[in-house]
């Protein structure tokens, strides 16, 4: 199994400049979340989604938009890139079965706006 | 609301000597605990986890962690520090629905030959 993959790895933006992060999961994963990394505040919630059609916001949503039309994928859009949004993206799925719990992390994408 | 404190940003440890990361939380629900660990340029795996039952877990390379609802703490300890256990570690929490994870700020950890 791929697990959870996340496209592209690296990305360079310049301010204004909108894109899609890809992430996917192979493993039938209801949840599925994306995060961002910075230096010293650990990992903060974006967006979350419980299901295909449903979405809702986390911690820090704003400037991105997501959108599940299926289970396998759950795509991160920047509307219009600004350099606070310069980070790391982690996209992250998990069953949401008691048994389960964790999530299963993607390898990130390193995202630079200049 | 959840949220979760890591105690010291950075942690040095000889090699062979013990490992403690400590982390303390905070949940108006029970909560489910997670440790994760990040090596350089990587995502995060997950160490060990605590949703029910017996509180001290016992998780990947050596590692274990004691739920103690009294302390609020979700202490991650190893007896004797490897090399290969250099990295940084995160402490996590969920409410019972888990749908979402809150994340302390981190821990790293350096091992000292």
């Amino acid at each position: 199994n791929a697990g959870v993959t996340q496209t592209p790895k690296f990305q360079v933006l310049k301010t204004g400049q909108s894109m899609t992060l890809q992430c996917a999961q192979d493993m039938n994963h209801e949840y599925m979340s994306w995060y961002r990394q910075d230096p010293g505040m650990g990992l903060r919630l974006i967006h979350y989604s419980v299901g295909a059609g449903i979405t809702d916001q986390g911690e820090v949503p704003n400037g991105y938009n997501v959108s599940r039309s299926t289970t396998e994928d759950f795509p991160l859009r920047l509307l219009s890139a600004a350099p606070s949004q310069t980070s790391v993206y982690f996209c992250a799925s998990n069953t949401g079965a008691p048994s389960h719990y964790g999530y299963t992390f993607g390898s990130g994408t390193r995202l630079t706006v200049v | 609301a959840q949220s979760v404190t890591q105690l010291g940003s950075h942690v040095s440890v000889s090699e062979g000597a013990l490992v403690l990361l400590r982390c303390n939380y905070s949940s108006s629900v029970p909560p489910y605990l997670f440790w994760y660990v990040q090596y350089p340029n990587q995502g995060l795996q997950l160490l060990l986890k605590y949703t029910t039952g017996a509180t001290l877990v016992k998780g990947i390379n050596g590692f274990e962690a004691e739920f103690k609802k009294s302390e609020t703490s979700f202490h991650l300890t190893k007896p004797s520090a490897h090399m290969s256990d250099a990295a940084e570690y995160f402490c996590a929490v969920s409410g019972v629905g888990n749908e979402k994870l809150t994340f302390g700020t981190g821990t790293r950890l350096t091992i000292i030959p």
